[in-house]
């Protein structure tokens, strides 16, 4: 059973730029869940899809947007990058409705700088 | 909106004393409690969670402790050892079926001395 991998590991933005992180669900789940941890804070909640449909999003604007594929792999773009948006991005995955204890597996997350 | 509330922010204790960590939560349709552990450069993994129809849960050094009527939530951690120092959150959700958003706590850095 492979666990939440997610890709870049790290990377570095200037502002205005647009940027792409990946994340491949635990094998078996298909619901992927995004936040956002700023140095020193708890992660923030970002949206949840499943089954290839947003299903819950948080205060974030809409430059921040995802997309579910098939396979329940998941990205998340964000638009016009600002400072604020340094933080490192956490992906998080869960099994379907009739399994799901409520325990998210999370990935190791991408370092997102924004110069 | 929804809203978690932890304390302390920081927590020095020594080896083989106890540590407590406490949150509250604004949202009284929450029903899913979870502590994430976090090292430093890791992910966050869950420790112990409990639901909203439990007051205690314990799993050998861990506990957690509900009181909804208050909406507070504790962990407590007995017998501590030099590697649960970590970063520690409280979360609270509403568990539905299909749908799930943690609100996390600003984390508790927890150090255990030697």
């Amino acid at each position: 059973e492979t666990g939440v991998t997610q890709s870049p590991t790290h990377l570095i933005k200037t502002r205005g730029q647009q940027v792409t992180l990946r994340c491949s669900s635990q094998s078996g789940h298909n619901t992927v869940s995004w936040y956002q941890q700023a140095l020193g804070q708890g992660p923030q909640f970002i949206f949840q899809y499943y089954r290839e449909e947003e299903n819950g999003r948080g205060n974030f604007p809409p430059r921040f947007s995802g997309l579910q594929f098939p396979n329940y792999s998941s990205e998340l773009n964000v638009n016009a990058l600002e400072l604020d948006d340094s933080a490192l991005y956490l992906c998080a995955s869960s099994p379907g409705t009739s399994l799901n204890t409520g325990e998210l597996f999370f990935g190791e997350g991408s370092r997102l700088t924004v110069l | 909106g929804e809203n978690v509330e932890q304390h302390p922010s920081t927590l020095s204790v020594q080896e083989g004393d106890s540590a407590v960590i406490k949150c509250t939560y604004s949202d009284s349709a929450s029903n899913y409690f979870p502590w994430y552990k976090q090292e430093l450069g890791k992910r966050p993994q869950l420790i112990i969670d409990i639901r909203s129809n439990v007051g205690e849960k314990k799993d050998q050094r861990i506990a957690v402790t509900l009181n909804k009527t208050a909406k507070h939530f504790s962990l407590h951690i007995t017998e501590t050892q030099p590697e649960d120092s970590a970063v520690y959150f409280c979360a609270a959700s509403r568990l539905i079926q299909g749908a799930q958003k943690l609100v996390f706590g600003q984390g508790t850095r927890l150090t255990i001395n030697p």
